[in-house]
């Protein structure tokens, strides 16, 4: 079975502030994907990035960057220099690469910047 | 523009009747599947479609049927809601099966049953 576990429920900076979101996953499959996805507060859910199990490099993009570990199970994601307007829910999610695309998801961090 | 559409975006009911909510995407994707998220829940799968006339089961199937008579239509139909069913619910398509392609998200739909 898979699992993805996202530890921080909520986490709370200052504006400016760094800030990394960390994401723990368990899967038996050698071939899987990881996602993370933004959900601001009008509720959509927009795609940040796609990892797949045998890239461990990491990515930046902008502000964003992240951390993808095999040999921790981990794939965090940090902010650099946020912003109110990062204010979210995060969650990050796992794909086996089976037939059935089901993406596990995480139970998401809420992240509050404050000015 | 490619895009996911769900409808309606907000729905108030009543226990025992009938509702569809429509899902519609025009990127000519063969994978399509609902979700539904509850606080402290995250997101989890409710049914999928592999292409037209296949679907299956996800996570929680229990009170909810789909159909796939067209590809780029996937309805969810609640034939009895009940309030447990009370959620935010999101349609996703992809291009692929197997987590090669990203998935695309509809806007959600909130529903509440009383």
């Amino acid at each position: 079975a898979q699992k993805v576990t996202q530890a921080q429920t909520e986490i709370s900076v200052v504006e400016k502030e760094d800030v990394t979101l960390d994401c723990v996953y368990e899967t038996r499959d050698t071939t899987y994907y990881l996602f993370w996805y933004k959900q601001p507060p009008s509720g959509e859910l927009v795609f940040l990035i796609r990892r797949n199990s045998f890239d461990e490099q990491n990515e930046i993009s902008g502000r964003y960057s992240w951390n993808f570990q095999k040999s921790t199970s981990s794939f965090n994601f940090t902010i650099t220099a946020s912003q109110v307007v990062d204010s979210a829910v995060y969650f990050c999610a796992l794909s086996g690469g089976g037939s059935n695309y089901k993406l596990t998801f995480g139970k998401g961090t809420l992240l509050t910047v404050n000015p | 523009e490619a895009q996911v559409t769900q409808n309606p975006r907000y729905l108030i009911t009543v226990t025992g009747k009938k509702l569809t909510v429509t899902c519609s995407q025009n990127m000519n994707h063969e994978y399509m599947s609902w979700y539904r998220q509850d606080p402290g829940l995250g997101l989890r799968q409710i049914y999928y479609s592999m292409n037209v006339e296949v679907t299956d089961k996800g996570d929680v199937p229990e009170g909810y049927k789909v159909s796939r008579k067209e590809k780029r239509n996937f309805p969810l139909i609640l034939e009895s809601p009940s309030p447990n069913q009370t959620s935010l619910y999101f349609c996703a398509s992809s291009l692929y099966t197997g987590g090669f392609a990203e998935a695309f998200f509809g806007q959600g739909t909130r529903l509440t049953v009383v």
